[in-house]
């Protein structure tokens, strides 16, 4: 198993832009989310799935747009690219969210010039 | 609105000593976890241990215990006979219907 996979790992960005930031998992967990770390911040949740169709919003969801149409992805979307949003990001997953570990990606750490 | 609180920014501890760090939580729910997660330099996300809310005895993990008290609302990690390696940032975390977590504290152990 590969586990949780992000790409890319390195991403510079100018303001303005939009990309998205790549999330796979292969345990067919139902529970994926997006977290952004800062310095001082810890891991702050954007967004979050409880399974396939299925999306809500975390602590800081605003600039970012997430689908969820299989298992596997949950692609995160930064529509404009903003300074603010520099930052390192995480994908995680776990088999439901009521319990038990969650799975980290390597993370993705972008810059937005 | 359910919160996860870390007081202790950073910490020092001699090399072979216990450690605690400090974690308390605010919640409504009857029903959640709670979770501790290490960070090493490299940046990878660590599992620890897990605690559900309805599990009577604290939950151990080798050298890892959580000090669960329902009623304070805390769940303190413990970190028995500390060696160099835990030098990271440890993170307390809570699930009930989603899973955040707290901003965390940098441990550091000295030789």
């Amino acid at each position: 198993n590969a586990g949780v996979t992000q790409t890319p790992k390195f991403q510079v960005l100018k303001t303005g832009q939009s990309m998205t930031l790549q999330c796979a998992q292969d345990m067919n967990h139902e529970y994926m989310s997006w977290y952004r770390q800062d310095p001082g911040m810890g891991l702050r949740l954007i967004h979050y799935s409880v399974g396939a169709g299925i999306t809500d919003q975390g602590e800081v969801p605003n600039g970012y747009n997430v689908s969820r149409s299989t298992t596997e992805d949950f692609p995160l979307r930064l529509l404009s690219a903003a300074p603010s949003q520099t930052s390192v990001y995480f994908c995680a997953s776990s088999y439901w969210r009521g319990g038990g570990e969650q799975f980290f990606g390597p993370g993705t750490r972008l810059t937005v010039l | 609105a359910q919160k996860i609180t870390q007081t202790q920014p950073g910490m020092f501890v001699q090399e072979k000593e216990a450690v605690t760090l400090d974690c308390t939580y605010d919640t409504s729910d009857q029903s959640y976890g709670l979770f501790w997660y290490k960070q090493p330099s490299s940046g990878e996300m660590i599992f620890l241990i897990y605690q559900g809310s309805y599990d009577e005895q604290n939950a151990t993990e080798g050298r890892y215990s959580l000090n669960f008290q329902k009623a304070r609302k805390s769940a303190n990690l413990v970190i028995s006979a500390s060696q160099l390696g835990d030098s990271a940032m440890y993170f307390c975390a809570m699930n009930w219907d989603k899973i955040i977590f707290g901003k965390g504290t940098r441990l550091h152990i000295l030789p």
